[in-house]
């Protein structure tokens, strides 16, 4: 089975503090993929990444950036977090189909 | 970009009726519509999908069928059970941006014994 694990399942920041969101993949998939989904408006695509340090804007990447070193973990940073931050974040790969991991609620007070 | 919209937003129906949920999109150059499941605290699990070369695709109770000229897309639960009641999500993708998906914003569906 493929296996998107996600740094951490609830996360609490504060205004203005610099926050990393990690994912790792174990199926050495290409794709890969960070969305947030909050209520009314579904999942909207931040980055995605179609391979080793090479990413893509997806439609609302204001206020966030990538990392991809490695070819299993691909990381969403928040440069300086804000209250309109706060939501679910989901990690995804894809490889014939997208494999979702189980998300991170963060929290921005 | 892509816009994808879903209906219905909420959907009710008694065990063993059947439900339908509708999406359209607006890229004609999508040929990747996939439908996924949320159960309260878990990531989306795809349930089905179907690529634009066909038109209908089942898998046991659930059925997906495309109409390409009018780009629309559709899931078809029959029989359902009370553990079908999620949030099913339909999107579309084309493979030549790497799958990037644009989602509906989400059904709730609830299936009452």
């Amino acid at each position: 089975d493929v296996k998107v694990t996600q740094s951490s399942r609830y996360l609490v920041k504060r205004t203005g503090e610099k926050v990393f969101l990690e994912c790792v993949q174990d199926m050495d998939h290409e794709n890969m993929f960070w969305y947030r989904q909050d209520p009314g408006l579904g999942l909207r695509l931040i980055y995605f990444s179609y391979d080793v340090k090479m990413k893509e804007k997806g439609d609302i990447p204001e206020g966030y950036s990538v990392s991809r070193e490695k070819k299993e973990r691909f990381s969403l940073i928040l440069e300086s977090a804000s209250t309109n931050q706060t939501s679910m974040y989901l990690c995804a790969t894809f490889n014939y189909e997208q494999y979702f991991g189980p998300g991170t609620r963060l929290t921005v007070t | 970009g892509e816009n994808v919209e879903q209906h219905p937003s909420t959907l009710s129906v008694q065990e063993g009726d059947s439900a339908v949920i509708k999406c359209t999109y607006s890229d004609s150059a999508s040929n990747y519509f996939p439908w996924y499941k949320q159960e309260l605290g878990k990531g989306p699990q795809l349930i089905i999908d179907i690529r634009s070369n066909v038109g209908e695709k089942k898998d046991q109770r659930i059925a997906v069928t495309l109409n390409k000229t009018a780009k629309h897309f559709s899931l078809h639960i029959t029989e359902t059970q009370p553990e079908d009641s999620a949030v099913y999500f339909c999107a579309a993708g084309r493979d030549h941006s790497g799958y990037a998906l644009n989602f509906g914003k989400g059904t709730s569906l609830l299936v009452t014994p």
